[in-house]
């Protein structure tokens, strides 16, 4: 299948500090990005979604303000944890979905534990 | 709104034995996607399956093959021959044409040398 990347891996960072977290898609165009959040022992919560060149739809209770998602390109999205407080630690999935048709294939990126100090 | 129920938060198998992780969910629509994702402990998840709702037939995927029952929205997972590296948390999900996934809470697969 298809290949998603993710970086970093971890990232480690202090309170009031921003992070950064990349997300690509290697072989094929993303029409669509995701941005999941996944505490211990939980499931996987949607918090946005992004179009490429589009301004991201957040879910109900994502802080857009705080959580900021930029979809550059069909291959690149962005998502950027502003002035991050411990609360934020937890693990960050991306998923990419190709074409917009009635069903299209998502991909799975690894993952982005971040922990806030 | 849609929403996926997986009643088992853990189950165990003993290696080389059949396990069956259940899951129902709710939606009002008659066209849709089911899935079941495998998420060991490197937190990647990966698809063990899929199912369309329109196809009456179960899919299976080598060891891996569904129970499909849309009248009575469920939707479980059969894994037989259990091999240790089946340890993992599996999610279902529910997807609409068009929409986001629904995931369930997951269900935490033990398997017992």
């Amino acid at each position: 299948g298809a290949v998603v990347s993710q970086h970093p891996s971890r990232v480690i960072c202090k309170s009031g500090t921003s992070v950064k977290i990349e997300c690509r898609s290697l072989d094929f165009q993303a029409t669509t990005m995701f941005w999941y959040r996944q505490f211990p022992k939980q499931s996987l919560m949607l918090m946005a979604t992004s179009n490429e060149g589009s301004k991201a739809t957040y879910e109900q209770g994502v802080e857009k303000d705080k959580f900021l998602i930029n979809h550059a390109s069909l291959t690149l999205s962005t998502l950027t944890v502003t002035s991050a407080h411990p609360e934020d630690s937890s693990f960050y999935i991306c998923s990419a979905r190709e074409g917009t048709g009635q069903y299209n294939e998502q991909f799975f990126g690894p993952g982005t534990r971040l922990t806030v100090l | 709104a849609q929403t996926v129920t997986q009643s088992q938060p853990e189950m165990s198998v003993q290696e080389a034995e059949t396990v069956t992780l259940s899951c129902t969910y709710d939606t009002s629509e008659s066209d849709y996607y089911l899935f079941w994702y495998k998420q060991p402990p490197s937190r990647q998840m990966i698809l063990v399956i899929r199912q369309e709702a329109y196809k009456q037939q179960n899919a299976t995927e080598n060891r891996f093959s569904v129970n499909f029952q849309k009248a009575a929205k469920s939707f479980s997972l059969k894994i037989s021959d259990s091999q240790l590296g089946d340890a993992a948390m599996y999610f279902c999900a529910y997807r609409g044409y068009g929409q986001n996934f629904v995931f369930g809470p997951g269900t935490r697969l033990s398997v017992l040398p």
